[in-house]
């Protein structure tokens, strides 16, 4: 079955690199996305990668993807107050759209 | 462009009423889905709709439904609510239940059982 993990907790200093790591099951997976969720809000899209990349940048941030290890990774640059917030990663499987969540890391960034 | 919209933001009830929570989605979209976020829990998905039909149900009981309408809005209703239905319901909406149409969702409705 379909299973993502992601680790509960991350805590970095403002100004520097957050990493954010997702690994998943599902081997036929062929998008993988990152959502943010701001305190009583619902999830906002970060941005995806289909499974035959192996990176993306949108600006701060750079979606890695190691389909051998089924590893997927979200590296904020220049991480901000403003970025604080749970990031869930999923995956995508199936002839039709079932995306499966991962647990949420809870981003801290300290001043 | 207007977002996925949720009503009631808030929603207070008591075991064994019902509840209806509704959601419009992005003008265009077909596909509406569900999820439940229970406190300290991540996203367990609860339905999908696209075209006006029931496409894929989660792992909840049958007093957990839903419909979708015309204009692809959708209602989700739950029955008999019990103390652990309390949570955040959220929905969300794409173009067509395709893998390469990404969910965009809802702020939620925050559903509290007293």
């Amino acid at each position: 079955g379909e299973d993502v993990e992601q680790s509960l907790f991350l805590s970095v200093r403002e100004g520097d690199s957050s990493v954010i790591n997702c690994t998943y099951t599902d081997s036929s997976s062929t998008y993988l996305y990152w959502y943010k969720q701001e305190p009583g809000a619902g999830l906002q899209l970060l941005t995806y990668i289909f499974s035959n990349m192996d990176m993306k940048q949108d600006q701060r941030l750079t979606v890695l993807l190691n389909k051998k290890d089924k590893h997927l990774s979200l590296r904020i640059a220049d991480t901000q107050t403003g970025d604080s917030a749970i990031y869930f990663c999923a995956q995508g499987s199936g002839g039709y759209q079932k995306v499966t969540f991962g647990t949420g890391t809870k981003l801290q960034v300290i001043p | 462009e207007a977002g996925v919209t949720q009503s009631p933001t808030h929603l207070i009830k008591t075991r064994g009423q019902q509840a209806t929570l509704r959601c419009s989605p992005i003008s265009g979209h077909t596909s509406v889905y569900w999820y439940q976020q229970a406190l300290g829990l991540g996203l367990q998905f609860l339905l999908w709709y696209d075209e006006g039909e029931e496409r894929n149900r989660g792992n909840f009981p049958p007093r957990f439904s839903g419909r979708q309408f015309p204009n692809y809005s959708s209602e989700l209703n739950v029955n008999a609510l019990e103390l652990e239905d309390s949570a955040l319901y959220l929905c969300a909406s794409s173009l067509a239940g395709q893998i390469n149409q990404p969910q965009h969702f809802g702020d939620g409705t925050r559903l509290s059982i007293l």
